[in-house]
């Protein structure tokens, strides 16, 4: 059983196009992330939520947004998708900190 | 102080054989120590994780080594089969503090 989905699987957006990629879960964690994995590197965390608190980590740029409307849901908005923002993007839930996290399968975002 | 540095960035292992990869942090407050699994297109997924408290953990195949004075911590794949090729991130943590990431190994299980 899925328990954090991510849609889509694939997004292809044009350049300076704003797209919004989104997360769900059936965990009930109170604490959800979104990573960016570019190719062959480590996932990098961009920011996180804890409970209704959101997180941003120092060295990600403004034209990544997050919503979370509700405990199940987190989006990710990228304003202006430039050619470097094509990457994974992972959305993971954890329980209270950073014991294990969950993640969903991704959504691999392409800019053209 | 913030880095896990993991080696190697890709292994080769013949199957039956041990598959290792370390990891190395500096900072000593880091107190949860997990690896994940990824495969292609997929997302990690949790594989084997220590507390500092113990010195080895295993988990069928998997095991992990820690080594607290060293800073070092290490996975083991015994008898490691070609569905095991995969990335392997080891990962740091503080209990409310991010999942810092290795920088990842490549294996690749030969039959």
């Amino acid at each position: 059983d899925a328990m954090v989905i991510q849609n889509p699987r694939y997004q292809v957006t044009q350049f300076g196009k704003p797209v919004t990629l989104s997360c769900s879960q059936t965990l009930n964690h109170n604490v959800m992330y979104w990573y960016q994995q570019k190719s062959s590197q480590a996932p990098k965390l961009l920011f996180h939520y804890y409970d209704k608190d959101f997180n941003n980590e120092a060295d990600t740029p403004d034209n990544f947004q997050s919503r979370r409307p509700n405990t199940s849901f987190c989006f990710l908005d990228i304003r202006s998708p430039g050619l470097g923002d094509a990457a994974m993007y992972l959305c993971a839930t954890s329980r209270e900190g950073w014991t294990e996290a969950f993640f969903g399968q991704g959504t691999r975002l392409t800019v053209v | 102080q913030q880095q896990v540095k993991q080696s190697p960035q890709s292994l080769i292992v013949q199957k039956g054989g041990i598959s290792i990869i370390n990891c190395a942090y500096e900072n000593t407050a880091f107190d949860y120590f997990p690896w994940y699994q990824q495969f292609p297109g997929k997302g990690p997924a949790l594989l084997i994780a220590i507390r500092p408290d113990v010195s080895e953990k295993k988990e069928g195949r998997f095991t992990i080594s820690f080594n607290k004075s060293a800073k070092q911590f290490s996975l083991h794949i015994m008898d490691s089969q070609p569905g095991d090729s995969a990335t392997y991130f080891c990962a740091a943590s503080l209990d409310t503090d991010k999942l810092i990431f290795g920088t990842g190994t490549r294996l690749q299980v030969f039959p």
